[in-house]
């Protein structure tokens, strides 16, 4: 079975550092674009972040860039978003979505929630 | 990056058609045929329903459909039903989603 499965999130302190990791199964990791994607309480979908198959490119919303950074280790079949300097509006839950073609995310997971709160 | 424009909510009765447009410009929309659609249920992930403006992943009913005009995306469901009711996002090549519709069905 084809499978996404995030963790990592909790409760962070602005200004604080949090890492997400996302487990793939059932597929050949290593052949895809992945990406992060997050969505705030009661609001719509956000694109955060992709990396191409071998890790050697790398895009970043407007919003993140410059405090997360996304990788990935296609030996471990995993996915990850580290993400420091975390503010109020960085609360969300975070999905990793795997990418079809151009910019389609045809395989999700079921989310990590990171919440930034004092 | 700026999100594309959807309609905050549509509604229509069992049976009817409904279609959902997104608006972007020529710079994402406009210039690419690369549109998807995502259904969500509250609480759960996102699901694709329609990609490359017009396409069906497998296993999608082929009531959902999709086109698009100028700098506009649109997405069609026919034959409303009840459990079609969710809240439907496109997303454009570019990098931004849609500001999200909530379909009702009455």
């Amino acid at each position: 079975e084809v499978q996404l499965v995030e963790s990592g999130g909790g409760l962070v302190q602005p200004g604080g550092s949090l890492r997400l990791s996302c487990a793939a199964s059932g597929f050949t990791f290593s052949t895809y674009w992945m990406n992060w994607v997050r969505q705030a309480p009661g609001k719509g979908l956000e694109w955060v972040a992709n990396i191409k198959e071998d890790g050697s490119v790398k895009n970043y919303g407007d919003s993140v860039k410059g405090r997360f950074t996304i990788s990935r280790d296609n030996a471990q079949n995993s996915l990850s978003l580290q993400m420091n300097s975390l503010r109020a509006d960085d609360t969300a839950v975070y999905y990793c979505a795997r990418n079809r073609g151009y910019e389609t995310f045809d395989i999700w997971g079921q989310g990590t929630m990171v919440t930034v709160s004092s | 990056q700026s999100a594309l424009t959807q309609p905050a909510s549509v509604s229509g009765s069992p049976g009817q058609s409904i279609t959902i447009s997104c608006t972007g410009t020529s710079s994402d929309i406009g210039a690419y045929n690369y549109v998807s659609w995502y259904q969500q249920y509250p609480g759960k992930a996102p699901k694709l329903m329609i990609y490359d403006v017009s396409n069906r992943p497998s296993g999608i009913s082929n009531r959902f459909s999709g086109s698009k005009s100028g700098n506009t995306a649109s997405l069609t469901i026919s034959g409303l039903q009840a459990e079609d009711e969710a809240d439907y996002y496109c997303f454009s090549y570019g990098g931004a989603f849609g500001t999200g519709t909530e379909v009702t069905v009455l």
